[in-house]
């Protein structure tokens, strides 16, 4: 167990549709990262949060968005959701930037 | 900007040969090097990291990494394969300010 918290472990909806993703990180780490894993496109980097602020972006699409809140806890928003959105979704934490980060199990989405 | 490359798709190697994991970066900075591996329906497992120091680090499950700074290579090593290392690798890369960028993976079969 890594220590890292995802809800839910699987959604399913329909196009259109809006989802929020939720991670909470491991105890005292800082740094939250987003990442989405498809079978094409392998472990891409979305977004990246530091102590309730963006620290890097990724290729994150205009319909995605993501917050890290006081708590530490963050939220990836996704909507206008497109049948390419489906994929594995993990949150990682990490003490600070330049650490290792480690990983939640995963949502997986599938939009039908 | 960072890249990752993991020039192999897949590698075969029969139980109890040595077996190499290949990765190449690009970074501006010093490069903090990360080795993952993901099992079925689970999130990536950090296996080791380069921070400084020695150039051979060693891991989890008994992989060790060779970072070579003029070769920007990172590859991942072990001497005696077990079926049970059977999965998907992946290599990353950080220079500490900036976010952790993943290479696509590399699918590892251990043959009985």
């Amino acid at each position: 167990d890594s220590g890292v918290t995802q809800t839910p472990k699987h959604l399913i909806t329909a196009t259109g549709q809006r989802v929020t993703l939720r991670c909470s990180p491991r105890s005292g780490d800082l740094s939250v990262y987003w990442y989405q894993q498809s079978l094409d496109q392998g472990l891409q980097f979305l977004i990246q949060y530091y102590n309730g602020e963006e620290r890097a972006k990724g290729n994150i699409l205009e319909r995605f968005s993501a917050q890290q809140f006081p708590d530490l806890h963050s939220e990836l928003n996704l909507s206008s959701l497109e049948l390419g959105d489906s994929a594995l979704y993990f949150c990682a934490s990490s003490t600070w930037t330049g650490t290792e980060a480690f990983f939640g199990q995963g949502t997986r989405l599938t939009v039908v | 900007a960072q890249s990752v490359a993991q020039p192999e798709d897949q590698v075969n190697v029969a139980e109890g040969n040595p077996l190499t994991v290949k990765c190449t970066y690009s970074v501006s900075g010093n490069p903090y090097l990360f080795w993952y591996v993901q099992y079925p329906n689970r999130g990536l497992q950090f296996l080791l990291k380069y921070i400084t120091g020695d150039n051979l680090v060693k891991g989890s499950y008994g992989f060790e990494a060779e970072f070579n700074k003029s070769q920007t290579s990172f590859h991942l090593k072990k001497p005696s394969a077990l079926v049970s290392d059977s999965a998907l690798y992946f290599c990353a890369v950080t220079n500490r300010d900036d976010k952790i960028i993943f290479g696509k993976g590399t699918r590892l079969h251990i043959l009985p």
